[in-house]
């Protein structure tokens, strides 16, 4: 069965460097987003990315974080000056092609990447 | 303030048990409403998925129920297995496009043998 990937499964990074995080969603989706759950707490949505464009964000999501879909397979979310709170495991997933029913269109998640700041 | 409360926080079951499981939300617009299942350490895996017209949807031992005027949603697991083991987590999608999401904050199914 197809599946999301992300690498690395788990960064130990200094606080104020920069973190890539990397994804190859499921091949023939066309929306992709990313999360965290920070250990302990529940799942919060940060972005979702369509059409080579963020389509929604939530607060989390300031300009310390960017996202970026640099070729056909990968979609990556960066986060620029990395602060302790910002350890937490970030999932990726994807989602279908848009039909009349797109809302009820699975989100396949990938295994998450563990993001340690020290 | 958009929310997604579950109840219990934690449940213990015996193998082989039915239980029930609730989600109260407070999202507008309303999208749709998921359940997922996630094992500790791993990713949300999808259970159901609902709209607002719809009142009930099965996968196999789980039945999810959905009331968009009161706004409520439960998950039925049947005849339980030790596998049921996990966070049973409610997720209500807000707005026209679907794709912002808040996560309730899941409860933690123990069975036991």
């Amino acid at each position: 069965e197809p599946e999301v990937t992300q690498t690395p499964s788990h960064q130990v990074t200094q606080m104020g460097q920069e973190v890539i995080l990397r994804c190859v969603p499921i091949s023939n989706h066309l929306y992709f987003y990313w999360y965290r759950q920070i250990l302990g707490q529940k799942v919060e949505f940060l972005v979702s990315f369509y059409n080579n464009e963020i389509s929604e964000k939530s607060e989390i999501f300031d300009d310390q974080f960017s996202v970026e879909r640099p070729d056909g397979s990968n979609f990556t979310l960066k986060i620029r000056s990395t602060k302790l709170e910002d350890s937490a495991m970030y999932f990726c997933a994807s989602s279908g092609t848009r039909t009349l029913r797109e809302m009820r269109n699975t989100i396949y998640f990938g295994e998450g990447s563990w993001l340690t700041v020290v | 303030k958009n929310q997604v409360e579950q109840s219990p926080q934690s449940l213990i079951i015996l193998e082989g048990k039915n239980c029930t499981l609730q989600c109260n939300y407070t999202v507008s617009p309303f999208s749709n409403l998921r359940w997922y299942k996630q094992d500790t350490g791993r990713g949300p895996v999808s259970l159901t998925i609902m709209t607002f017209s719809e009142n009930t949807k099965s996968n196999g031992r789980y039945t999810a129920t959905l009331d968009a005027d009161t706004k409520q949603s439960s998950l039925h697991i049947t005849a339980s297995q030790l596998s049921d083991s996990a966070s049973y987590i409610c997720v209500v999608s807000e707005g026209t496009g679907g794709f912002k999401t808040i996560f309730g904050a899941g409860t933690r199914l123990f069975v036991k043998a």
